[in-house]
């Protein structure tokens, strides 16, 4: 069965700095991987997926993350964290199996605060 | 933009009830998902739905059913409400072919 570990509960990060959040999966085939993130009261955002190909992939708000297949890693980075950043980061592992409607395992979520 | 609708931000219950959540898609998705997410334990998959009228269990079923009698919409039903369904309820949506799911904004339950 597929699983995600996200070690870090909460980490804190002062505006300005980088950042990085660690994600392991464990999955027997190539995985699909995706970040997203929560707001607070709000529904979950996509960041950013990896499925193939260059492994290190661009998001949206100026994230990225690296591909390790060696490492079965997924870290999300971005090298200046703003005060918006504050939220809820979730790492899923998915499997398209050619149209079934495979649902995703996500991690249990790494909670950021962005200290001024 | 793929807009995914929740009928509840908010909704409070009594134990025993027979509780409704719905779930509208308006980018002919095929594919349907619930999810319930709770404080330190991520987001796991109740049910989900490839089809019209097509169920698949997830991770969590029990104390859950699902409906879905037109293609945009997903009705997560709890038959009998306890307090341990207490949570955020997520709902989401994907086209066959494509492994990203769009999100909408959540119902908070609580069961009293």
């Amino acid at each position: 069965a597929q699983s995600v570990t996200q070690p870090d509960i909460h980490i804190t990060v002062s505006e300005g700095a980088s950042l990085e959040l660690r994600c392991n999966y464990s999955y027997g085939a190539t995985p699909y991987l995706f970040w997203y993130v929560q707001s607070p009261g709000q529904g979950l955002q996509l960041l950013l997926k990896y499925f193939s190909g260059d492994t290190l992939v661009q998001g949206i708000k100026g994230f990225e993350a690296e591909f390790k297949r060696s490492q079965s890693s997924f870290n999300l980075r971005k090298p200046s964290v703003h005060w918006s950043d504050a939220a809820e980061y979730f790492c899923a592992v998915g499997a398209y199996s050619g149209g079934g409607a495979d649902g995703l395992t996500f991690g249990k979520g790494t909670h950021l605060i962005i200290q001024p | 933009d793929v807009k995914v609708t929740q009928s509840s931000r908010y909704l409070v219950k009594r134990t025993g009830e027979k509780v409704f959540l719905e779930c509208v898609q308006d980018m002919d998705h095929e594919n349907m998902f619930w999810y319930r997410q709770d404080p330190g334990l991520g987001l796991r998959l109740i049910y989900f739905s490839y089809d019209v009228k097509m169920k698949e269990k997830g991770d969590i079923p029990e104390g859950y059913s699902v409906s879905r009698e037109k293609k945009e919409r997903f009705s997560l039903i709890l038959e009998s409400a306890s307090t341990n369904q207490t949570s955020m309820y997520l709902c989401a949506s994907r086209w066959t072919g494509e492994d990203t799911q769009y999100f909408g904004p959540g119902t908070r339950l609580t069961v009293l």
